[in-house]
């Protein structure tokens, strides 16, 4: 079956280090792939989306993902973490002939000071 | 700016009892969906619609049912209340199908639900 993994459902990082969190997704080539933030008590909101139009995606908020077809991978990052990032992230994927799309089980971001 | 909006907020119910989730959005969408958060799960899709008059199951359809009369609307209901039922509920739409030519969902606020 199609899956999405999200390695490590909580990750801590002092204010102004590097923010990594995974995302890896299963079998084909999937053509979308997207990446939410939730905050707490809110919806999910769109940080950014790779459409194959390039591998490396820049969305809102100074993160960006980077599509690696050979890893099967659609990390997220930010060079600097900031206070305000302390959220929960899903990574999300649809696959072709699918109306629906998966969503990963989500990290918790915690920022430290 | 509404964009999507989901009443109520907060919920409590008895078990047995009924109840409706209501899921409105105003940007003319036709792909509205219905998911439930609980800790550490992600989100599952219950219940899809492509457009008014159509809806399909998703992942977790149990327990539940909707309806779909116009573009707008897209109520959950909720039968027989169980205490498995709780969990946050949120509803999301998108103007083609879910990710298709990169449209993202869009999502409401949620609906805190707890069955005692």
């Amino acid at each position: 079956a199609q899956s999405v993994t999200q390695l490590g459902s909580h990750v801590s990082v002092s204010e102004g280090a590097l923010v990594l969190l995974r995302c890896n997704y299963s079998s084909s080539v999937p053509p979308y792939l997207f990446w939410y933030v939730q905050y707490p008590n809110q919806g999910l909101q769109l940080l950014l989306k790779y459409t194959s139009a390039a591998t490396l995606v820049k969305g809102i908020n100074g993160f960006e993902a980077e599509f690696k077809k050979s890893e099967t991978s659609f990390h997220l990052t930010k060079p600097s973490a900031h206070m305000s990032d302390a959220a929960e992230y899903f990574c999300a994927v649809k696959w072709y002939r699918d109306d629906k799309i998966i969503f990963g089980k989500g990290t918790r971001l915690h920022i430290l000071p | 700016n509404a964009g999507v909006t989901q009443t109520p907020k907060f919920r409590i119910l008895k078990i047995g009892q009924s109840m409706t989730l209501q899921c409105a959005q105003d940007m003319n969408h036709n792909y509205m969906y219905w998911y439930r958060q609980d800790p550490g799960m992600g989100l599952k899709l219950i219940y899809y619609s492509v457009g008014a008059g159509i809806t399909d199951k998703g992942e977790v359809p149990n327990g539940y049912n909707v309806s779909r009369s116009t573009t707008e609307d897209f109520p959950l209901r909720l039968e027989l209340a169980a205490p498995s039922q709780t969990s946050v509920y949120f509803c999301a739409s998108s103007y083609s199908p879910s990710g298709e030519g990169g449209q993202p969902q869009h999502f409401g606020d949620g609906t805190r639900l707890s069955i005692l």
